[in-house]
């Protein structure tokens, strides 16, 4: 499976700022998928990330409030901007394993929890 | 629309004894389920997986049932064990637009009382 990290691990920020978060993949994956994961709540995907082109973004979703970035096959970043305490959240991008194969299976990164202040 | 629905949303066995948790899904066309099983603090962990050509893929204790005439799937956990508490995700793979995701069903918590 894909070795996936992600930075920052969390972090607590102010109403009204911005937050980057990092994804790096070990491999090349041509999709990435970031999800959102209220307290206990399930996995929410916000968007589709792939190479060379424009995020896909779910219904509830908007490429203002969460932009993404794809710059290359092992690397995306989700902006969460603009942020209110409804956004505390754990954020969590996500790969097919074994992209080029024949492989369903999707691995999660270990997720960046974020608390708004 | 793409919906998983997933029952119980908690659970409680005496260990030993064993678990099944239940997941519709609403698109005939899905063709992939996987189970991921979540502990506090952690990632979601892969665990087990089905595709639609099978009706039914075992792990050691655990398994997976798919019947794909009625659009639902099934884990089943045997002899569990207190480590086997946790959050577990069902989810089905929908193809939309050339493209894939993933949708996660709503997790149940299960707990194996020792």
């Amino acid at each position: 499976s894909a070795v996936i990290s992600q930075k920052p691990s969390r972090d607590i920020c102010q109403r009204g700022t911005s937050l980057t978060i990092q994804c790096q993949v070990d491999s090349q994956v041509t999709m990435m998928f970031w999800y959102r994961q209220q307290p206990g709540q399930s996995l929410t995907l916000i968007a589709t990330a792939n190479q060379g082109s424009e995020a896909t973004y779910e219904s509830g979703f908007v490429i203002d409030k969460f932009p993404i970035s794809r710059p290359n096959l092992t690397f995306s970043t989700l902006t969460v901007s603009n942020m209110s305490p409804e956004d505390s959240s754990i954020y969590l991008c996500s790969v097919r394993g074994g992209d080029g194969t024949f492989s369903y299976e999707q691995y999660f990164g270990p997720g960046t929890r974020l608390t708004v202040t | 629309g793409e919906n998983v629905e997933q029952h119980p949303s908690t659970l409680s066995v005496q260990e030993g004894d064993s678990a099944v948790i239940k997941c519709t899904y609403s698109d005939s066309a899905s063709n992939y389920f996987p189970w991921y099983k979540q502990e506090l603090g952690k990632r979601p962990q892969l665990i087990i997986d089905i595709r639609s050509n099978v009706g039914e893929k075992k792990d050691q204790r655990i398994a997976v049932t798919l019947n794909k005439t009625a659009k639902h799937f099934s884990l089943h956990i045997t002899e569990t064990q207190p480590e086997d508490s946790a959050v577990y995700f069902c989810a089905a793979r929908f193809t939309t637009s050339g493209t894939y995701k993933y949708i996660f069903g709503t997790g149940t918590r299960l707990k194996v009382l020792a």
